[in-house]
């Protein structure tokens, strides 16, 4: 059975830094595009990150572009985020998803991490 | 990266079909045949239910559908049920290796 378990959300001020880990199993993760969507609060999704199965692409939205750095460790099938410079706009559910094929669908989705950042 | 846009609601009664757009451009919609669909209950996790504009997951059934013409794509659902009830999302692979989602759709079964 596929599972994407999220952690490393929090409370967190704004200037701060976060680093979010997405565990996987059930699946190959090598052989896998991975990406992070995240969720405000009452909003809709936004993707944030994806990266190539052995880490050598990586591409973001420009709202985190500068700020945000996504890594894998494929020996131990995991997925990170780290977040700096954190803004108030970027309190949110995060959630990993495992893309079908380059450019597919999300299939399989953790059950999200909130990262709150507030004074 | 624009979100695709949404009705922000639609409602029908049990049994009825009902239809939900979603408005790219020619930068996502329009370009790529790579806009999937997705369904979520309050608090949990997005879940797929159409790939590839009109393909069905496994499971999923087949009262879900897709469909797309130019920058629009559209999902239908038939004979709507409330289990239905929910927020759906469209979601379009927007080049670069990257995507762009919909504003969201929250579905009422009256």
């Amino acid at each position: 059975e596929v599972q994407l378990v999220e952690s490393g959300g929090g409370l967190v001020q704004p200037g701060e830094s976060l680093r979010l880990s997405c565990a996987a199993s059930g699946f190959t993760f090598s052989s896998y595009w991975m990406s992070w969507v995240r969720q405000a609060p009452g909003k809709g999704l936004e993707w944030v990150a994806n990266i190539r199965q052995d880490g050598s692409e990586k591409y973001y939205v420009d709202s985190v572009k500068g700020r945000f750095t996504i890594s894998r460790d494929n020996a131990k099938n995991s997925l990170y985020l780290h977040m700096n410079s954190l803004r108030a706009e970027d309190t949110a559910v995060y959630y990993c998803a495992r893309a079908w094929f380059h450019g597919g669908p999300f299939d399989y989705w953790g059950q999200g991490t909130l990262v709150t950042v507030s004074s | 990266q624009s979100a695709l846009t949404q009705p922000a609601s639609v409602s029908g009664s049990p049994g009825q079909s009902i239809t939900i757009s979603c408005t790219g451009t020619s930068s996502d919609v329009g370009t790529y045949n790579l806009v999937s669909w997705y369904q979520q209950h309050p608090g949990k996790a997005p879940k797929l239910m159409i790939y590839e504009v009109s393909k069905r997951p496994s499971g999923v059934s087949n009262r879900f559908s897709g469909s797309k013409s130019g920058n629009t794509a559209s999902l239908t659902i038939s004979g709507l049920q409330a289990e239905d009830e929910a927020d759906y999302y469209c979601c379009s692979y927007a080049g670069s290796s990257t995507y762009v989602f919909g504003t969201g759709t929250k579905v009422t079964v009256l």
